[in-house]
């Protein structure tokens, strides 16, 4: 089984549609989780953190699972310029963050 | 921008051969991890640098070495270069230099295509 595990998509979507992913961990160990944006042939940069109690940042809300170890990713009201690539990542058991293959959004007009 | 800078931005190599990517980490941050994403997958962690020396590992050969540098900067190196090693490599700054719990700062990242 692998450390993270997303669904790769793609989700296309029409703008203004609400789109969530889920990603499952399997290092019940773990404590931080991230979801990481990555546009095409681009670096991947922070979107959110997740946090215990969930949070919320605009169009975007990401909340924890302990007990069924995954993490989700809301956006609400999608945008065109919404469409990229979104990793999830959890600290994993080699002291680095882990990440899993990325969900592919396809916003479209 | 992150301040993470990479380089070279591209490179074409030949199976068997060598190659060094080099990586200068955002002002302050003490760790460097190194990351390599095949086309369609994420990034899978190589290692990690803390305070010169190699504090974590993924499951990569021993061809996979590195370094970093008193001002924090860091070298990826591949020897005996393989077909599977053509690659996004991203090199990832951050604080903390123990188990990785914050957010890490990418560069652009250095293409290297093996033929």
């Amino acid at each position: 089984r692998k450390e993270v595990e997303q669904d790769p998509g793609p989700f296309n979507v029409p703008e203004g549609a609400t789109v969530a992913f889920n990603c499952t961990y399997s290092n019940s160990a773990s404590q931080s989780f991230f979801w990481y944006r990555q546009d095409c042939r681009k670096e991947p940069k922070l979107l959110m953190s997740v946090y215990s109690s969930g949070n919320e940042d605009g169009r975007f809300t990401a909340q924890l699972n302990r007990a069924s170890q995954y993490i989700s990713l809301l956006i609400r009201d999608s945008k065109l310029s919404d469409s990229a690539t979104y990793l999830c990542a959890v600290n994993g058991i080699r002291r680095a963050l882990t990440f899993g293959s990325g969900t592919r959004l396809q916003v479209q007009p | 921008e992150t301040g993470v800078t990479q380089s070279p931005t591209h490179l074409i190599k030949t199976r068997g051969q060598q190659v060094t990517l080099r990586c200068s980490s955002q002002s302050g941050h003490n760790t460097v991890s190194w990351y390599q994403q095949a086309l369609g997958q994420g990034p899978q962690f190589i290692f990690q640098y803390y305070r010169e020396e190699e504090n974590g590992r993924g499951n990569f050969p021993p061809r996979f070495s590195g370094l970093q540098f008193p001002n924090y900067s860091s070298e990826l190196n591949v020897n005996a270069l393989e077909l599977d090693d053509s690659a996004l490599y991203l090199c990832a700054s951050s604080l903390g230099g123990g188990i990785n719990t914050g957010e890490l700062f990418f560069g652009e990242g250095s293409r290297l295509t093996v033929l």
